[in-house]
């Protein structure tokens, strides 16, 4: 089974605005990582967040961790057109599974402008 | 630049027919990673490689196999492709240390199987 399942499945927002995606996992992780996929193509990697950290920045996008929760967001703020994509969180597990990558469905997101 | 190469964009092939899907790396990593992509289902791991001949199933593994005889090759073979292996077929690679770096990825495979 999927260890990701990513919230909202699909978000439409105007241009300038921020966009939030959530990840929730189920089991215990060394890190999780986010990517965004173009229509058709394959996937880029955006940010990777250790299970001991609690945010990260890199440039417009901001990502919080709660292992408490088993779940991550990701913020990405003054959204522009070229945002338009799926992004997916993507984790890892713990002894045996740790060279494990495993992906959620993934957030639609659309910027209009 | 870093790369990852998959062999064909697009495939058409017939029930029944086995099918080979090669990915080249040109990075030297230890790890990789074959998925299928489908709508409403993201993407689902069919099997990982840790090192050189070494394999590991993912989640869905049934209907396929991989071969991994060199470091920057990893193949998926579907042995008898049938119509719901109609996809696209996305394979990565990543470093590995205590736990799983960056993963590059292909531009992918779509397989249509008629």
């Amino acid at each position: 089974s999927q260890q990701g399942e990513e919230d909202p499945q699909a978000l439409s927002i105007q241009e300038g605005e921020n966009a939030t995606m959530n990840c929730s996992y189920k089991t215990s992780i060394n890190n999780l990582q986010w990517y965004r996929q173009n229509s058709g193509r394959g996937l880029v990697h955006l940010i990777l967040i250790r299970s001991n950290e609690r945010e990260k920045h890199s440039g417009r996008l901001r990502v919080t961790l709660d292992t408490s929760k088993k779940s991550s967001s990701l913020l990405i703020t003054a959204s522009r057109a070229a945002d338009t994509a799926s992004y997916f969180c993507a984790t890892d597990g713990l002894g045996k599974g740790a060279q494990k990558l495993v992906f959620g469905q993934g957030t639609r997101l659309t910027i209009n402008p | 630049d870093v790369k990852v190469t998959q062999s064909s964009r697009y495939l058409v092939k017939r029930t029944g027919e086995k099918v080979f899907l090669e990915c080249v790396q040109d990075m030297d990593h230890e790890n990789m990673f074959w998925y299928r992509q489908d709508p409403g289902l993201g993407l689902r791991l069919i099997y990982f490689s840790y090192d050189v001949k070494m394999k590991e199933k993912g989640d869905i593994p049934e209907g396929y196999s991989v071969s991994r005889e060199k470091k920057e090759r990893f193949s998926l073979i579907l042995e008898s492709a049938s119509t719901n292996q109609t996809s696209m077929y996305l394979c990565a690679s990543s470093s590995r240390t205590d736990y799983i770096t960056e993963a590059f990825f292909g531009q992918g495979t779509r397989l249509t199987v008629v």
